[in-house]
């Protein structure tokens, strides 16, 4: 079945410097990647979004790059900030349904 | 994007008893509602899908007895764990999605405790 595997689960970083979160997924019909950011307790966020059409997306300190090929998108964060600190996912799918990466738990310390 | 909204934002009940969920999509045409589950620090899992006026479908291992949906709008959508037992005890997530993009947008969840 469809899977996606979300690497690291846990990342620490300084303020200032960036972040990568990168996910590999075994569907290769999957046209639409999404990464949501969830704090403790909240419901989760849609930060930024990639279809299968697009390599790359880029929004302020916020991009994803898509390799269609290999099966991997990635979350880039640059200039790290404090309030960037949630678990972030990504997910895989399309009109039908998500499929969930397990977490990136990111901790940005001043 | 869309506004949702769950009701209740939390829950707490006696095993054994019914709990009906509410997800309102408050501004949005939501053709399709998802309800996942999420336990502390793991994913959100996909329970289910409705569609507007259809039979909800399960994913697999998830038993549509038990937690029932309904779409009747297109703007509501419920989720009712019947007879719940300790093991529901869960974070309950509604999302949305229009007909026009695959795009979700999440209820703020439910917190269900069964004692």
């Amino acid at each position: 079945g469809e899977n996606v595997e979300q690497h690291p689960s846990t990342l620490s970083v300084q303020e200032g410097d960036s972040a990568v979160i990168k996910c590999t997924y075994s569907d290769s019909a999957s046209n639409y990647f999404p990464w949501y950011k969830q704090e403790l307790g909240k419901r989760p966020q849609l930060i930024i979004d990639i279809r299968s059409n697009v390599g790359e997306k880029k929004d302020q300190r916020i991009a994803v790059t898509l390799n269609k090929t290999a099966k991997h998108f990635s979350l880039h964060i640059t200039e790290t900030q404090p309030e960037d600190s949630a678990v972030y996912f990504c997910a895989t799918g399309g009109y039908n349904k998500l499929i969930f990466g397990a977490g990136t738990r990111l901790a940005v310390h001043p | 994007g869309a506004v949702v909204s769950q009701h209740p934002s939390w829950v707490i009940c006696k095993s054994g008893t019914s709990v009906k969920i509410e997800c309102r999509s408050l501004d949005f045409q939501a053709t399709t509602m998802f309800w996942y589950r999420q336990f502390p620090k793991q994913s959100l899992m996909l329970m289910a899908t409705s569609n507007e006026g259809s039979k909800a479908t399960y994913e697999q291992g998830v038993e549509k007895d038990k937690f029932l949906i309904n779409h009747a709008s297109l703007t509501l959508s419920t989720l009712t764990v019947t007879s719940a037992h300790p093991e529901d005890s869960s974070f309950y997530i509604c999302s949305v999605q229009g007909a026009r993009g695959e795009t979700q947008y999440f209820g703020p969840g439910t917190r269900l405790l069964v004692l």
